[in-house]
Formats: C-alpha cells, structure tokens, sequence
C-alpha cells in the first residue's frame, strides 16, 4: 500500500513560510499528490494538486523531487487562520483509484 | 460550487441498533466515499463506490455496509452499533479518473451509547 508519512505537529508564527513534508515511497507510476486542509468540526478541503516537479496556486506551492518518493507542501506568510490539519494523499499503488490519507500534520501558527 | 450534504450533523444511537448514515451529492460524480476519523489515526477509509450497485471495501470494512442504488446517493450501514463505532464520519465525492480531487461533506458526529 502507498503509505505517506508526515510530521505528526508543526508550530510557526505569524508571516512565517512553513514546510510541511510528506514521505510517499511506493507512489505509483500514475500517480498523482494530493494536499488537503482540515479545519475543526469541517471536513477536508482540497489544496492543491501535482504531478512532478513544482506547481503554485493562490494558496500554496507544491515541490516534488524527480523521484517522487516525497513531497512539500508550502505556505507562504502563514496567517491565524491556516491553523488546521494538512493531509497529503496518494493512490494506492495496488489500485490508483483508491484513495488512502495519511495521519496528517496539525500545524499551530502563534500570534 | 460542489454540495455534499450528509444527513445528520449529530447522531447518538444505542448498542445494536442499525444505523443509517445517508449521503447526496449534486455534481453527478461518479466516486463516493466513506471515511471515518478518529483521534490521533486521521482518515481511514471504509468503504468505496465508483458507479451506481458497485462497492469496494477500504481499509476498515469490518462492521459496515454500503448501499448506491441511486447515483447521487451513498448509504453507509452499521448493521448492529457498537461503541467502538463512536466516530466522525465524512462522506466524499469526486468526479472519475485518477488525480481527481474530493469534494466532503461536513460530517456526522456519531455516538453508540
């Protein structure tokens, strides 16, 4: 099964960047990485998605090595309000269409 | 936007009831899910479904069913409650092919008692 690993906590302060990384070293070949954010009593939102190599949105930067075996989730000057629980997600590499979360990081941003 | 609505925010049953938790989405996607989410183990999924009457177990199916006889609509079962099925449960939906995102819903607070 393609399990992931990520930190279990992170802590960072206001307007600081933070890095969260994710282990993922039986990513199938289709496969794509997945980041999700969960905020309490929510369910999980989707934040971004890649494939190789480095993709951005409006909320956050993606980093995967030429390897795959692992991933970074990037925020940028991180607010309040990105206190949340950050899952990174992988197909199975038994069956790509079948979606396993890892345990997530609960990531704490301080005044 | 995409809407998944699960039926009950809050549900609190008894030991060996049978326990219905309903799910609709409105985006006609084919994928439907069904996680639980406890402390400390995040996600696990329990059962899966990729189009109307087909089911796939995940990773915890032990003591659930699931129903899709409608395409919009995913039932989770818990045939007899136990208390070690006091949970969060979060229903997902995604349109088909690999890579495609999860739409959740908000998710139903059980308690067996």
């Amino acid at each position: 099964l393609a399990k992931t690993t990520q930190p279990i906590s992170m802590d960072s302060y206001e307007g600081q960047e933070v890095n969260i990384t994710c282990s993922h070293n039986n990513i199938a070949t289709n496969d794509y990485i997945t980041w999700y954010q969960q905020f309490p009593s929510q369910g999980p939102r989707f934040i971004i998605q890649g494939y190789k190599t480095k993709v951005t949105n409006e909320v956050a930067s993606l980093f995967i090595p030429a390897d795959r075996k692992s991933s970074t989730l990037s925020l940028p000057r991180v607010s309040l309000s990105d206190t949340a629980v950050y899952y990174c997600l992988v197909g199975d590499d038994r069956n790509t269409d079948k979606l396993i979360f890892g345990t997530g990081t609960r990531l704490q941003v301080f005044p | 936007d995409v809407k998944v609505t699960q039926s009950s925010r809050y549900l609190v049953k008894r030991t060996g009831e049978k326990v219905f938790l309903e799910c609709v989405q409105d985006m006609d996607h084919e994928n439907m899910f069904w996680y639980r989410q406890d402390p400390g183990l995040g996600l696990r999924l329990i059962y899966f479904s990729y189009d109307v009457k087909m089911k796939e177990k995940g990773d915890i199916p032990e003591g659930y069913s699931v129903s899709r006889e409608k395409k919009e609509r995913f039932s989770l079962i818990l045939e007899s409650a136990s208390t070690n099925q006091t949970s969060m449960y979060l229903c997902a939906s995604s349109p088909t092919g690999v890579g495609e995102k999860l739409f959740f819903g908000s998710g139903t607070q059980l308690s067996v008692l």
